[in-house]
């Protein structure tokens, strides 16, 4: 059962680097799409963005120009690194699988069907 | 970018009653599959987000009957049939047409 846990540190100061880790158990990180998404306190759900071994990203457009995502096969992990932090990005940050769940025409279709537990994560000085 | 608006943003529900979540997109979400790229998600509290419908009407793997989805263009739907307690939670519509895009969310709370 393939299980995700994202790491990293609780707190960062502003304008600097959030760094944040997610490991992949019970199963590979190649030939899948992983992503990342964040909930704000008292908000919604913000899609950050998903990676896919020696494939191109593909980054919310919001934070595109801040975002960098990256697969580490030999540890099973991908990493999200958001650059010049405010306290607006304080948020709890998921992990998630982007799983094909349709071949529809031709066409995969992909959803995030598996989900780590979050990690809480603080902009302040 | 694709705006998605949902209705509405709180919702109390009383068990064994139906409840509707209404879900709308800026522009249509038709695919050239003729398939909607359309997701929804429920975050139970203290809970991680799980995905409840893809392709707008496809039940995921283990989510109960009770749950649908419907709707086409611009204008989706999630229903639930008949509101159990652990239904609770905020429920999210998602378009993957281009990129991905959240609605606010809407909160479902057992009376």
């Amino acid at each position: 059962q393939v299980q995700l846990q994202e790491s990293g540190p609780g707190l960062v100061k502003p304008s600097e680097t959030l760094s944040l880790t997610c490991t992949v158990s019970g199963g590979p990180i190649t030939n899948y799409y992983w992503s990342w998404i964040r909930r704000p306190p008292g908000r919604g759900l913000e899609w950050i963005g998903y990676i896919i071994y020696r494939g191109r990203p593909n980054y919310n457009p919001s934070l595109r120009s801040r975002v960098t995502m990256s697969v580490d096969t030999s540890k099973n992990q991908f990493s999200l690194k958001l650059t010049s932090v405010t306290a607006a990005d304080t948020a709890a940050y998921y992990c998630a699988r982007l799983n094909r769940v349709a071949t529809i025409s031709g066409f995969d279709y992909h959803s995030m069907d598996i989900w780590g537990q979050g990690a809480p994560v603080t902009v302040s000085s | 970018d694709v705006v998605m608006t949902q209705s509405p943003l709180s919702l109390p529900v009383t068990p064994g009653e139906p409840a509707s979540i209404s879900c709308r997109s800026s522009q249509s979400l038709l695919h050239s599959s003729g398939y909607y790229y359309l997701d929804w998600y429920l975050q139970k509290p203290g809970q991680s987000p799980q995905l409840l419908i893809y392709l707008a009407s496809n039940r995921a793997s283990g989510v109960p009957d009770r749950f649908s989805g419907s709707g086409s263009g611009t204008d989706f739907t999630l229903t639930i049939s008949r509101v159990e307690a652990e239904d609770a939670g905020v429920y999210y519509c998602m378009q993957t047409l281009q990129t991905r895009t959240f609605g606010q969310g809407t909160k479902v709370e057992i009376k």
